[in-house]
């Protein structure tokens, strides 16, 4: 199993451009969640799905959106880049059950100017 | 509103020394607290997963307690070696609402060195 994966690692972006944050994983699982993380301030959730065709904001969703057409695949859409979402975007995913284990992606590094 | 206070924020030790990390949350109600290993540049790495009825979990050279009455958690390392350099963080889940009501705190970065 390959686990969770991101793509791109690293990505530099002007004001206003639009990009896909991608992230895929072959657990079968249910649960998938898109966070960042900025210096001395703890992950925080963007936008999460409880399965195929559905999906709900989480703390800070301005500026993003989601969707998840399969079980597999849920991309991090921003559809103009501001300087404020200049961060680290981590992509997680676990099975039902609010006490399983979550496991993280590798992270995108997205610096915005 | 819920929070997770982890301290200290920054701690450096020598190779082969213990320490612990401290946690304490105001989350309610709660559900599970869990440790997280974040290697610079990398994403976390689940340690432990504790429930309300645990109060000691082991995972190797690390080992994690939780006192549900004073909401406070802490993260044992024995033995340190260089690869235990990392954040370490606490992240508090809250029951009955939504399955993504997880709490995050902003890590302890630990430094071992030789």
């Amino acid at each position: 199993n390959a686990g969770v994966t991101q793509t791109p690692k690293f990505q530099v972006l002007k004001t206003g451009q639009s990009m896909t944050l991608q992230c895929a994983q072959d657990m079968n699982h249910e649960y998938m969640s898109w966070y960042r993380q900025d210096p001395g301030m703890g992950l925080r959730l963007i936008h999460y799905s409880v399965g195929a065709g559905i999906t709900d904001q989480g703390e800070v969703p301005n500026g993003y959106n989601v969707s998840r057409s399969t079980t597999e695949d849920f991309p991090l859409r921003l559809l103009s880049a501001a300087p404020s979402q200049t961060s680290v975007y981590f992509c997680a995913s676990r099975l039902q059950g609010a006490r399983n284990e979550q496991f993280f992606g590798p992270g995108t590094r997205l610096t915005v100017l | 509103k819920n929070q997770v206070e982890q301290s200290p924020q920054s701690l450096i030790i020598l190779e082969g020394k213990n320490c612990t990390l401290q946690c304490n949350y105001t989350v309610s109600p709660f559900s599970n607290l869990r440790w997280y290993k974040q290697d610079t540049g990398r994403g976390p790495v689940s340690l432990t997963i504790m429930t309300f009825s645990e109060n000691t979990k082991s995972n190797g050279r690390y080992t994690a307690t939780l006192d549900a009455d004073t909401k406070q958690s802490s993260l044992h390392i024995t033995a340190s070696q260089l690869s235990d350099s990392a954040s370490y963080i606490c992240v508090v889940g809250e029951s009955g609402a939504g399955s993504y009501q997880l709490t995050f705190g902003k890590g302890t970065k630990l430094s071992v060195i030789p």
